[in-house]
């Protein structure tokens, strides 16, 4: 089993619409996860991070986190073109000094 | 506050040769992360390096090697260049806050072409 996994895709959305991405991760005793967007030929750009369990909302970005389903997600309400980009889930866990990260979900919005 | 720094860009070598990249952090951040980016692998973790120690190495061969100076600043080195060392090479670099609540920013990256 893979320590971070999720869907490869493409995931297409129309424009306007909810976009919702999907990341479980192994490790029971990690404790911070991260939501990154690349570009195609570009690095990696902080999104949103997301520590405790529940929602937490920043402008069209919204991370949730449920820990005892090992699970976190990323929703992007009112889709762009511009949110067309791998996305990229990372987990981080206190003792392996480490960021995990997943292999990515291609997001591709429909105009 | 400048962001994460990488040279060179990019690099163009022949099997069996070295080569050395460099990463300049956020100013004030002390850890340093290098990551290899392929489409078939992903993000794969190298090392990471905090106050000039390394503190965690991923599952890489000893060909690829790396250090961090005393102002934060940290290189890479491969040797013996094989094909498959083609990628886009990540430098993260994070502020240490301690309790694993550690946010990575990325610099450009170095794409390196092995011929």
């Amino acid at each position: 089993q893979k320590e971070v996994e999720q869907n490869s895709g493409p995931l297409s959305v129309p424009e306007g619409a909810i976009a919702s991405l999907n990341c479980t991760y192994s490790d029971r005793g990690s404790q911070s996860f991260f939501w990154y967007r690349q570009y195609s030929g570009k690095s990696p750009e902080l999104i949103m991070f997301i520590y405790s369990n529940g929602d937490k909302e920043d402008g069209r970005f919204t991370a949730q986190l449920n820990k005892a389903s090992q699970y976190v997600s990323l929703l992007i309400r009112d889709s762009q073109p511009s949110d067309s980009a791998t996305y990229l889930c990372a987990v981080y866990t206190f003792g392996n000094e480490k960021l995990t990260f997943g292999t990515g979900t291609r997001l591709t919005i429909i105009p | 506050k400048a962001g994460v720094t990488q040279t060179p860009r990019y690099l163009i070598k022949t099997r069996g040769q070295q080569v050395t990249l460099s990463c300049s952090p956020i100013s004030g951040h002390r850890s340093v992360s290098w990551y290899q980016q392929t489409p078939g692998q992903g993000l794969q973790f190298l090392f990471e390096y905090f106050s000039e120690t390394q503190r965690n190495k991923g599952n890489f061969p000893g060909r690829f090697s790396g250090r961090q100076f005393s102002n934060s600043r940290s290189e890479m080195n491969v040797s013996t260049l094989e094909l498959g060392d083609s990628a886009l090479y990540l430098c993260a670099s994070s502020l240490v806050e301690g309790q694993g609540r550690e946010t990575q920013y990325f610099g450009p990256g170095t794409r390196l072409l092995v011929l």
